[in-house]
């Protein structure tokens, strides 16, 4: 157990639907970033909130946007939900270099 | 362009024997690098780490070597056991203010019984 937790665990929507993905982060971390692994894919980073503050921005959608809340968790909303928005989103948590990830959860779009 | 690359896509090795478990990267900026295992349904666990300082970090039956010269990096993992079966993930840390990774495509390793 990471001590990263994220909900819900499994989530089946339809095309042009929002969501939202939560991720309560380690005790004391105040890092969180977020990473999505498509099908056959590596994951990849989207976004990094530090503190409350976006602290880095990889490939992520116009569509998708996230916040850090004063209590450290943080929310992912992806909107406009397409097909190919389907895959396994990661939270991780980390106060140095390494991260810790939680069991992420799994996106179904139809 | 993906900077982090594992080429080996699978790996099978009997138990008791070595595996290794290679990477490569393009990107001299990076300064720290990490080895993660994931199992099905779960998400990456931490194994183990090297700053580019150094040019190898054991843990147990975990051994990190890093080849700056050559943009390599391996993970040892002496024995293998069966339970080691998952997939392996190599990452960079190419920006010391955003610990932001890149990873690699993940090499599912096999260990034989």
């Amino acid at each position: 157990d990471s001590g990263v937790t994220q909900t819900p665990k499994h989530l089946i929507t339809a095309t042009g639907q929002r969501v939202t993905l939560r991720c309560s982060p380690r005790s004391g971390d105040l890092s969180v970033y977020w990473y999505q692994q498509s099908l056959d894919q590596g994951l990849q980073f989207l976004i990094q909130y530090y503190n409350g503050e976006e602290r880095a921005k990889g490939n992520i959608l116009e569509r998708f946007s996230a916040q850090q809340f004063p209590d450290l968790h943080s929310e992912l909303n992806l909107s406009s939900l397409e097909l190919g928005d389907s895959a396994l989103y990661f939270c991780a948590s980390s106060n140095n270099y390494e991260q810790y990830f939680g069991p992420g959860t799994r996106l179904t779009v139809t | 362009d993906q900077q982090v690359k594992q080429n080996s896509p699978s790996l099978s090795v009997q138990e008791g024997r070595i595996s290794i478990l290679n990477c490569d990267y393009t990107n001299s900026m990076f300064d720290y690098f990490l080895w993660y295992k994931k199992y099905p349904a779960e998400g990456p666990t931490f194994l183990i780490s090297i700053s580019s300082i150094k040019d190898k970090n054991e843990d147990g039956r975990f051994t990190v070597f890093l080849n700056k010269s050559a943009k390599h990096l391996s993970l040892h993992i002496v024995p293998s056991q069966p339970g080691d079966s998952a997939v392996y993930f190599c990452a960079a840390d190419g920006s010391s203010n955003t610990g932001k990774l890149i990873f690699g495509q993940g090499t599912t390793l096999q260990v034989k019984p």
